[in-house]
């Protein structure tokens, strides 16, 4: 399958400081990208769909300033938490969408990055 | 009703078994199922996808898809120990490529 890489794999950071996680295709070129959100023993949630060089698309209750996405090239997508809070503790997953050459297409996600707000 | 539907477990199988895995969507347009497998601490890996009724085989998996009755299953033939973890099954619409996950199925295989 494809390749996604996150960076960093982990983060620790302060309550109020801002923390930005970038989500890289390698193998191949993705216009889009998703961002997922997954707290402990729960399922993944889908927070925004990031499209390049256009603006992301958020779900409903997804706060677009706190969570700013950015997709400025084919093959990278950022996620950047401002002002972050405990509670904006998770594990952030991002996936490719990969064109089967069809109607078909599959998501191939990265690591994902766990992110501890004290 | 939640839109894809799984039975948490734990499933419990001893090694060399079959494991059987369902999910029941609720939108009758879906046309794309997977089934990711999710290792604790980890993101979720592709295993299958399953576009139209009926079975697919890969390796030691089937995917079933029943588009009448709006389920779909997973099948793990000579079930191993490294195969314990938590199968999420996951839906796209008709329209765009979201996946809507299910809460996933977490199994155990016994040595």
């Amino acid at each position: 399958g494809a390749v996604v890489s996150q960076h960093p794999s982990w983060v620790i950071c302060k309550s109020g400081t801002s923390v930005k996680i970038e989500c890289r295709s390698l193998d191949f070129q993705a216009t889009t990208m998703f961002w997922y959100r997954q707290f402990p023993k729960q399922s993944l949630m889908l927070m925004a769909t990031s499209n390049e060089g256009s603006k992301a698309t958020y779900e409903q209750g997804v706060e677009k300033d706190k969570f700013l996405i950015n997709h400025a090239s084919l093959t990278l997508s950022t996620l950047t938490v401002t002002s972050a809070h405990p509670e904006d503790s998770s594990f952030y997953i991002c996936s490719a969408l990969v064109l089967a050459g069809s109607s078909y297409n599959e998501q191939f996600f990265g690591p994902g990055t766990r992110l501890t707000v004290l | 009703q939640k839109e894809v539907e799984q039975n948490s477990g734990p499933l419990s199988v001893p090694e060399g078994a079959i494991a059987s895995l369902n999910c029941t969507y609720s939108d009758r347009v879906s046309q794309s199922f997977f089934w990711y497998r999710q290792y604790s601490g980890k993101s979720p890996e592709l295993i299958m996808s399953i576009y139209s009724n009926g079975d697919k085989e890969d390796g030691r998996f089937t995917a079933q898809l029943n588009k009448a009755s709006q389920y779909v299953s997973l099948l793990i033939r000579d079930s191993q120990p490294s195969d314990s973890a938590t199968y999420l099954c996951a839906v796209v619409k008709a329209a765009g490529n979201k996946l809507t996950f299910g809460g996933g199925t977490r199994v155990l295989v016994k040595p």
